[in-house]
Order: structure tokens, then sequence, then C-alpha cells
């Protein structure tokens, strides 16, 4: 079975400047979530898809952050404009019952 | 916004000893305490969960102990191996509403030969 894809795997880009993230989960898992984790420590909750529908995205910085999952597959989060503190690794999961797989990460590096 | 406590931060055990990693939650509507396991470059992946109708659940060499009164649990990793060597996060969530999902800022364990 294959596992949660991701895409870029690693970006570095100048603050100000905008990047996007691409996620394919699991095959006929409905729920997707997007993780940040910052270095050392736990991943934090941005969004979750039901379907493509937003179940939850009160951590999600609106401001700057965006995110779709426009036919309920695969997602992209996107960033504009990126700041210093947007350093981190974007961890798209996917869901059947409790539990979470996570991908492997897109490490981002804002400079 | 951090609802569950784990310590320590790293931890440096011997091949063969027993690290013990501790979390503490502090919503009682938690009933789904998973530990994941996460080695560098990867994304976190489950290793073991717990519901709290039980005090000890065990899966081969990884062991989670529950204690509901106190609002802690621990893992417990017996006979440990250098490939056993990753970062450890523990998670509490409600059953059936991940988006409560919240993780511990994780136990970085190196496992000496």
């Amino acid at each position: 079975e294959a596992g949660v894809a991701q895409s870029p795997r690693y970006k570095i880009i100048e603050k100000r400047q905008s990047v996007a993230f691409w996620c394919n989960p699991i095959s006929g898992h409905a729920t997707l979530y997007w993780y940040q984790q910052i270095l050392g420590q736990g991943p934090k909750l941005l969004i979750q898809f039901q379907n493509n529908g937003v179940v939850d995205d009160s951590q999600l910085p609106k401001d700057r952050f965006s995110a779709e999952r426009l036919k309920g597959v695969d997602s992209t989060l996107k960033i504009q404009p990126a700041k210093l503190e947007d350093s981190a690794v974007y961890l798209c999961a996917s869901s059947l019952g409790n539990t979470i797989y996570f991908g492997e990460g897109s490490w981002l590096t804002v400079v | 916004q951090q609802q569950v406590k784990q310590s320590p931060q790293s931890l440096i055990v011997q091949k063969g000893g027993i690290p013990i990693i501790n979390c503490a939650y502090e919503n009682t509507a938690f009933d789904y305490f998973p530990w994941y396991q996460q080695f560098p470059g990867k994304g976190p992946a489950l290793l073991i969960a717990i519901r709290p109708d039980v005090s000890e659940k065990k899966e081969g060499r990884f062991t989670i102990s529950f204690n509901k009164s106190a609002k802690q649990f621990s893992l417990h990793i017996m006979d440990s191996q250098p490939g056993d060597s990753a970062t450890y996060f523990c998670a509490a969530s409600i059953r059936g509403n991940n988006n409560d999902m919240r993780f511990g800022a994780g136990t970085r364990l190196t496992v000496k030969p």
C-alpha cells in the first residue's frame, strides 16, 4: 500500500516569497491533515479536511496560509508571503479511524 | 496550547536498557493515547496506542502504562536496541475526533551499542 506522498521534500525561499506544497493521501482515506512541525516540537495541526470540506482550520494563520482539497483527494498548502518563523517541516497526513498516517514531510527554510 | 506534557526531552541508554518516556495530559475528555516514532527525515509513524479502559498494553518490546487518575501515561521500551534511536511523541485525542489530537514536544532517544 502506497503511503502519503508529499512534494517537494525540501524548499528554501526568501522571506516574503510564496511556496506551495502538494500532498496525495493514502487511497481511500477521506480525512486529510496538514501539520506544522517546528524543530524540537511536536506536530501542530494547521487544517483538517473531510473529503473536500474543511473540518478544522482554527490554527491556520489565514492571513498568509491557505489550503485546498478541490476533488477530495490531493491537497495543496500555500504560504504567501512567507516569514522567517514559517521555517518548519510541513507534514501531510491521512487517516482511517483513529490511526493517522504521516508523509515524510516538506522541509521549508525561509531565509 | 499545550495539553500534553512530555518528558524527558532527551534520553540516552545503553543497549538492553529500558528507557521510559512520560506524558501527562490535562483534558479529561481524551480517550485515545497513541505513541508515534519518528526517524530523522521521516514522518511520525504510529507505534502503539491505548484507551483508558486498560492500564497497560504491550506490543512486542513496547509497553504503554496508563494511570487514569493521575492523567499520566508512559512508554517503556524493553531490551532497547540501537535501531530504536529516534524521537518519540506521545499524543492524546478524543476518539473519532482527530482534529483535537495534541502532541507532546517529543523525546529524542539514543540507544548506545
